[in-house]
């Protein structure tokens, strides 16, 4: 399966605990982007790297959230400190880095605070 | 704000029919348009999409068309096929060419046998 990879598929967690999700591109692709889907609305972008460099954050990712891609493969996307707001689905999207593309996404992470 | 609106939360069609699934933009600045479609407890999967400077795109089932003065597009289905079943969501890009996607809230549709 040549597809985007994210793992776990589920987590659940106290509030106030650190999380970690990780998130396996399409491997020729150098973009790659993490969104936030809440129910009932549409995902919504949180951040974006072309290679390794982290080139865009949105507002919505505050001082808790922080995402790494090293060596420009794969991705983490940490929460620090979880509140019961964070809950939601979290995609991961990769992409070729052209012009007028599409992106590609994974599954996603249910994640559920308690 | 919602730049990418999708007024219609769900929409019922029976099978052979033509589903219309609508969403409106705010910004002029976009200047592409794609359509995902979303199964329950998976990722969203790219259906079709139009550049600004086109006003109909077809793929085989599935047609976008494009209104830019209005800032509206629609997804044409013909026929409808309960497979089709699924939320589709509207997604706009602007010129900054960084690849990243507004969503609207998506439009449920479900196609009766």
């Amino acid at each position: 399966d040549t597809g985007v990879s994210q793992d776990p598929r589920h987590k659940i967690t106290k509030r106030g605990q650190n999380v970690t999700f990780r998130c396996d591109p399409i491997s020729e692709h150098n973009r790659l982007y993490w969104y936030r889907q809440t129910l009932g609305q549409g995902p919504e972008f949180l951040t974006y790297f072309q290679n390794e460099a982290q080139l865009e954050k949105s507002r919505l990712l505050s001082d808790r959230f922080s995402a790494e891609r090293p060596k420009g493969s794969f991705s983490t996307l940490e929460i620090q400190r979880t509140e019961q707001g964070d809950s939601a689905m979290y995609l991961c999207a990769s992409s070729l880095g052209t012009f007028n593309e599409k992106l590609f996404f994974g599954s996603g992470t249910q994640l559920s605070v308690l | 704000d919602q730049q990418v609106k999708q007024n219609s939360p769900s929409l019922s069609v029976q099978e052979g029919r033509i589903s219309i699934l609508n969403c409106d933009y705010t910004n002029s600045m976009f200047d592409y348009f794609l359509w995902y479609k979303k199964y329950p407890a998976e990722g969203p999967t790219f259906l079709i999409s139009i550049s600004s400077i086109k006003d109909k795109n077809e793929d085989g089932r599935f047609t976008v068309f494009l209104n830019k003065s209005a800032k509206h597009l629609s997804l044409h289905i013909v026929p409808s096929q309960p497979g089709d079943s699924a939320v589709y969501f509207c997604a706009a890009s602007g010129s900054s060419n960084t690849g990243k996607l507004i969503f609207g809230q998506g439009t449920t549709l479900q196609v009766k046998p």
